[in-house]
């Protein structure tokens, strides 16, 4: 079965910290994608990065970082130097090829609250 | 047009009655998608058209729910007889092509509230 597993419901950060989101998945394709999206209390979904399942190096966007093991199905979000603005609900996705459907499957989230 | 526009915006209908969401997606962008966000959830996947192939309608949850799309163009999705449990916010994305890294827009949703 396809699968996304976050299994931080919260999370807190002090300003100005790292901090790392947990994200596993599931898949028997050799050929995925993985996302991860912010969605701040206005309730937008924010595109942050994305990882090839073919990428060797981890995809970097600014302060985000995405952790890519593929032997250990984990792609964690790392975000470095957090701001008060980095409160909001993560969610980490994936994208499968083939079939008629690319549909994202996601996870069920991570609240991250970063404090003053 | 510059983004992904859904309307309304919020909704509040009585349960029993029929409601119709509509996105319309970015000029250009082939794919489009409807999700269902219950709250403090994740995505669930609803429908996914693409072009003018046949639709996946795999994640509808009962025979209540439809959607249409006509081409590329605006997509309505029709929630019949509507349930409290169907309350939830209504995302639309769409998307330009068909790879793994397909850039998905997201329109700002739908808050649907059934009383």
């Amino acid at each position: 079965a396809q699968k996304i597993t976050q299994t931080q419901p919260g999370m807190f950060v002090q300003e100005k910290e790292a901090v790392t989101l947990d994200c596993t998945y599931d898949t028997s394709d050799q050929s995925y994608g993985l996302f991860w999206y912010k969605q701040p209390s206005s309730g937008e979904m924010i595109f942050l990065i994305y990882q090839g399942s073919y990428d060797e190096q981890n995809a970097t966007e600014g302060r985000y970082s995405l952790n890519f093991q593929k032997a250990r199905k984990s792609a964690n979000l790392v975000i470095s130097a957090s701001q008060l603005g980095d409160s909001a609900m993560y969610f980490c996705a994936m994208s499968l090829r083939g079939g008629a459907t690319n549909k994202l499957i996601f996870g069920t989230g991570t609240l991250l609250a970063v404090q003053p | 047009g510059a983004g992904v526009s859904q309307s309304p915006s919020n909704k509040v209908t009585e349960k029993g009655k029929d409601v119709e969401l509509r996105c319309d997606p970015i000029s250009g962008h082939t794919a489009l998608y409807w999700y269902r966000q219950r709250l403090g959830q994740g995505l669930e996947f609803l429908i996914y058209f693409q072009g003018n192939s046949a639709p996946d309608k795999s994640g509808l949850p009962s025979d209540r729910f439809s959607a249409e799309r006509t081409g590329e163009s605006v997509s309505t999705l029709t929630i019949q007889r509507t349930q409290q449990e169907d309350s939830a916010v209504y995302l639309c994305a769409s998307s330009l092509n068909r790879g793994l890294n397909y850039g998905y827009t997201f329109g700002s949703g739908t808050r649907l509230t059934v009383v």
